[in-house]
Parts: C-alpha cells; sequence; structure tokens
C-alpha cells in the first residue's frame, strides 16, 4: 500500500522563477492538503483539495495556488519566488470527514536562491 | 496569542524516564487532536490522535485531552534514544474541510 509521495525531493530556484511542486494521495484518500514548513516552525497550512476544488486556504498568498486531478493528485505552484518561500513543502493526503488522519509524504525541500 | 502552543524545549530526559509534552490551543470550536513525531529533515509521523476528554493510550505513548482547560499532553514512558526528535502538536477544527493548525514544536532528546 503505497503511502503519500511527493516529487521531487529537492529544488533550487532563483528568485522570480515559478515552481510546480507534486502529490500523490496514500491509496483509497481523496482529500490532498499542502503545508509549508519553515526551519524550527511547525508546518502553515497552505490550502485544501477535495473533487477537484479548493476547499479551503491558509494565509498564503495568491502566488500559491494549486490543482487536484480526477486521480486525487495534487500539484502545488507558486510564482514569482521569493528567498522567504525556501522551505519545507509537505502534501498531507486524508479522507474527507472532519477529524480524519491526515498523513505527509517525505516533503519536497525548495530552496530559492 | 498563536492558536496552538507547545511547552517551550528543548527537553532532555535521561533513558527509561517519561517525558512530558505539552499543548493549548485557543480555539474552544477544536475537535480533533494530534500529536506527530519529526525526525530532523524527515516529515511528520502521526503517533497519536485523541478526541475525547480523558487519556488514550498506546504502548508507551498516552495522550491526554482536557477540552475544559483547552490543554492536550503527550507522555511517553521509559523514553528511548530512539525518541529523540521533534513533537507536533496539531489541532484541527469540526468543519468538513478542517485544516490542521500545529505548534511550534518541542525538541526532545533522550540522553543514555
Amino acid at each position: 500500500d503505497a503511502g503519500v509521495t511527493q516529487s521531487p525531493t529537492h529544488l533550487i530556484k532563483t528568485r522570480g522563477q515559478q515552481v510546480t511542486l507534486r502529490c500523490s494521495p496514500k491509496s483509497g484518500h481523496d482529500t490532498v492538503s499542502w503545508y509549508q514548513q519553515a526551519l524550527g516552525q511547525g508546518p502553515q497550512f497552505i490550502f485544501q483539495y477535495y473533487e477537484e476544488e479548493e476547499r479551503q486556504r491558509g494565509n498564503f498568498p495568491d502566488r500559491f495556488s494549486g490543482h487536484q486531478f480526477p486521480n486525487y493528485s495534487s500539484e502545488l505552484n507558486v510564482n514569482a519566488l521569493l528567498l522567504g518561500d525556501s522551505a519545507l513543502y509537505l502534501c498531507a493526503s486524508s479522507l474527507r470527514r472532519a477529524g480524519e488522519l491526515e498523513y505527509f509524504g517525505a516533503g519536497t525541500r525548495l530552496s530559492v536562491l | 496569542q498563536k492558536e496552538v502552543e507547545q511547552n517551550s524545549g528543548p527537553l532532555s530526559v535521561p533513558e527509561g524516564a517519561i517525558a512530558s509534552l505539552n499543548c493549548t490551543y485557543s480555539d474552544r470550536v477544536s475537535q480533533s487532536f494530534f500529536w506527530y513525531r519529526q525526525y530532523s529533515g524527515k516529515s511528520p509521523e502521526l503517533i497519536m490522535s485523541i478526541y475525547s476528554n480523558g487519556d488514550k493510550e498506546d504502548g508507551r505513548f498516552t495522550a491526554q485531552l482536557n477540552k475544559a482547560s483547552q490543554y492536550v499532553s503527550l507522555l511517553i514512558r521509559d523514553s528511548q534514544p530512539s525518541d529523540s526528535a521533534t513533537y507536533l502538536c496539531a489541532v484541527k477544527d469540526g468543519t468538513s474541510y478542517g485544516k490542521l493548525t500545529f505548534g511550534q514544536g518541542t525538541i526532545l532528546t533522550v540522553h543514555p
């Protein structure tokens, strides 16, 4: 049973560039959430996708956008990268239900130079 | 005021001791509570969930929840060096699309 998979594992970009991160949820899960974790901090919620729609969004600018595909996989796009976007980006999958357990992928480490 | 606060670390305990990790939350409508363990350079790993007041035990781990005091804790009995990690407290509200809100984490070191 495959867990949550993310790609790529590491990424280096320069300021102003755009980046796309990918996530495949755990088998049987239909909801994908994205989190940003800066060094030494807890993860911060970016947004959540269910049935191919953004259902909830955290306090992140419009430079952060996403998509969910019919097979439940998801992408996170970040435009006009800033140095402050350097972080570990985590994808979590779950079944749509309040309180349902969220399982994290290994994350993508993004460095913006 | 932060939404989820954890006791400041780092916390250092000897092998075999009980490690106590604490967390308070501000949103009274919170319904679900989780503890994640995160090793350095890795992603968070779910170790406990708790939804009702009281204690929940799973092996060496016990989660405690007091909704009236808006307090949740994690006890690790017989601590091992392999328990050394950052422990993250997370809270989810009761909405259909509830998001996880995390504390800043507590670094635990278990020394032999």
